[in-house]
This record gives structure tokens, sequence and C-alpha cells, in this order.
């Protein structure tokens, strides 16, 4: 079975403060993500990355930074964390080799507080 | 750009009895459309996909997706709800972008089961 792993379930950071969200995937997937997802607006993409060192911008990059440096691990940083990014935050991989249609897999995510 | 549209938020319906689940899309090529499932405090879940083969898409927990072209959309049923389907659920299509496969979220329907 594919595994997703986040490395915080809950975490509460004061506003100003630099966070580190860590995701890591066991399956050798090429394609990673984070989301945000916030009520009745869905989930929401805000980076990705489809390799080691690379990465694209989603729809909501604005105050995110990410990084890949090595395969399994795709990390989500937030510079000058705001109240307005009090969220569930959630990973996903992909194998990046099946084309159009691939499932995506999803780690349990976390939820950020931002005080 | 791809779009999701998922009718009602919450959907109430007793213990037994059908569950029916919106969901349209807008898609400028044929497209690739997902069903996910979010138990409380958890991650997405993959429930069915529609990859352009058969246009009703069995998946797991008894679900089921038929997919019209002419309707655009994509909706989800189940015969009998059961009380640990109680859960929210995302209705999702493909989107190519930059030569990568993005998916695009609806903002999903809480579905509420009562005894």
């Amino acid at each position: 079975d594919v595994k997703v792993t986040q490395s915080s379930r809950y975490l509460v950071k004061r506003t100003g403060e630099k966070v580190f969200l860590e995701c890591v995937q066991d399956m050798d997937h090429e394609n990673m993500f984070w989301y945000r997802q916030d009520p009745g607006l869905g989930l929401r993409l805000i980076y990705f990355s489809y390799d080691v060192k690379m990465k694209e911008k989603g729809d909501i990059p604005e105050g995110y930074s990410v990084s890949r440096e090595k395969k399994e691990r795709f990390s989500l940083i937030l510079e000058s964390a705001s109240t307005n990014q009090t969220s569930m935050y959630l990973c996903a991989s992909s194998p990046g080799t099946s084309g159009r249609g691939e499932t995506q897999y999803f780690g349990p995510g976390t939820r950020l507080l931002v005080l | 750009a791809q779009s999701v549209t998922q009718l009602g938020s919450h959907v109430s319906v007793s213990e037994g009895a059908l569950v029916l689940l919106r969901c349209n899309y807008s898609s400028s090529v044929p497209p690739y459309l997902f069903w996910y499932v979010q138990y409380p405090n958890q991650g997405l879940q993959l429930l069915l996909k529609y990859t352009s083969a058969a246009t009703l898409v069995k998946g797991i927990n008894g679900f089921e997706a038929e997919f019209k072209k002419s309707e655009t959309s994509f909706h989800l049923t189940k015969p009998s709800a059961h009380m640990s389907d109680a859960a929210e659920y995302f209705c999702a299509v493909s989107e190519f972008s930059t030569g990568f496969q993005k998916l695009v979220f609806g903002t999903g329907t809480r579905l509420l089961v009562s005894p």
C-alpha cells in the first residue's frame, strides 16, 4: 500500500514564525503535491513537484514556498506565518508515469493554527 | 480551465436510504473524473475514478458513479446508506497543465447519515 505521512497532525504557531510542514511518501512516486483545505472551498493546490528540485506553482502559492531535496520528501514552508494561513494542509503523491487519470494518494493532513 | 461543481454542501439521509451526491464538471477535453472520501480527521481516500472506459464505474464500499457526457455529470450513488458512510465527499477532474496532471476539486459534500 502507498503510504504518505505528514510530520505533524496538529500544529500551533505564532504570527511571523517560519513554519515547516514535512511530507514523506514511500512508493518512489515522481509527483508530490501540497493542498490547503478550507470549509466551503474544498482543496486548493499550493505547489507541486514533478521531480527532485523541481517545483511548479499551483493556484494559491502566495505566502508559501516548497523544497524537494529528495524524491521521497516534499516540504511546505510558510516564511512568515499569518492568521489567514490557519487551515488544514494535505500532502499527496502520484506515480507520474501513468499519464492522465493517475490517482493521487493523500496523507492524513496537518491542521495548522496560527495565533 | 477545468472545473467541478458539487451541488449541496450537506446531504442528509437515513440509514438504508439511497445516497446521491451530485457532481457536474466543465472540461474542454474528454475528462478524467474522480470521487474521493474523507473520514473525520483523515486524509482523502480514492472511492472510484472514470478514465474513459466503462461509463458506470464501481468503487469501494458499494459506491458507484455514472459518467454522462450529455449532462456533464458524474454523480455518486449508493443503494443503501450505512452509518459508516458519514464523511465528506469530493469530486475532482484532472487537468493537464504545462505537461503535468493536476486535480481540480469541488467544494465537497458532507454526507450525514441518521439512524
